[in-house]
């Protein structure tokens, strides 16, 4: 059971232009993380959200956290060809050690 | 640091054959985990501990032991490995405070033919 969907499943956009991804759950989550993988390397950690409506920006990344805890997005303003990876959103809940992972979404930015 | 590091990069191995995949960090996490991720599945988490001499089964632990003697080092096995072991392994460590941040290491690209 996947407890966390991400969309979309597959993004091409061009240099300059905005993006927004989604993961969400029907899950209450302690908190949500939003990882960055390249091809052939593991998934490297970008945010961590906490608490329900936080708002994190990191440079050209803005990241929220759903006011009920059970979703999150991750916009991505003027995205670059160095953006381009396979984004995982990744749910913790309270009760557990482990995290959900949503099975990402790829985005390809061209020149 | 080296952080998360895995061995071996690669691996084709034959069907019913054994290996083990080593992983080894250098932070002093208490946590470390070992995923499989495939493509249009996302990562699994396969197997976990939270300590020094436990382990714990994850979402798809068949086909697969752990063994975690020492606290940097986690080791999964396969026993007899089948075609759909094909996979990338992913070995990640987190020292838990308030939420649990994992770190990963760079992946195993195993084939089992």
């Amino acid at each position: 059971t996947q407890l966390l969907e991400q969309s979309p499943q597959f993004l091409s956009i061009q240099e300059g232009e905005n993006l927004t991804v989604y993961c969400n759950s029907s899950s209450v989550f302690s908190s949500l993380q939003w990882y960055r993988q390249e091809p052939g390397e593991g998934p490297v950690l970008l945010v961590t959200v906490v608490t329900g409506g936080e708002v994190k920006k990191l440079k050209r990344l803005t990241f929220q956290f759903g006011d009920a805890r059970k979703d999150s997005s991750l916009h991505i303003t003027a995205a670059q060809p160095g953006d381009t990876g396979l984004y995982l959103c990744a749910g913790e809940k309270s009760s557990g050690y482990a995290l959900n992972f949503g099975k990402g979404t790829s985005l390809l930015v061209t020149p | 640091n080296a952080g998360v590091t895995q061995t071996p990069k690669f691996r084709v191995l034959k069907t019913g054959q054994s290996m083990t995949l080593l992983c080894a960090q250098d932070m002093n996490h208490e946590y470390m985990y070992w995923y499989r991720q495939d493509p249009g599945m996302g990562l699994r988490l396969i197997h976990y501990s939270v300590g020094e001499g436990t382990t714990a089964k994850g979402e798809v632990p068949d086909g697969y032991n752990v063994s975690r003697l020492k606290k940097q080092n986690f080791l999964l096995g396969l026993e007899s490995a089948a075609p759909s072991q094909t996979s990338v392994y992913f070995c990640a460590s987190s020292y838990l405070r308030l939420v649990n941040e994992q770190f990963f290491g760079p992946g195993t690209r195993l084939t089992v033919l």
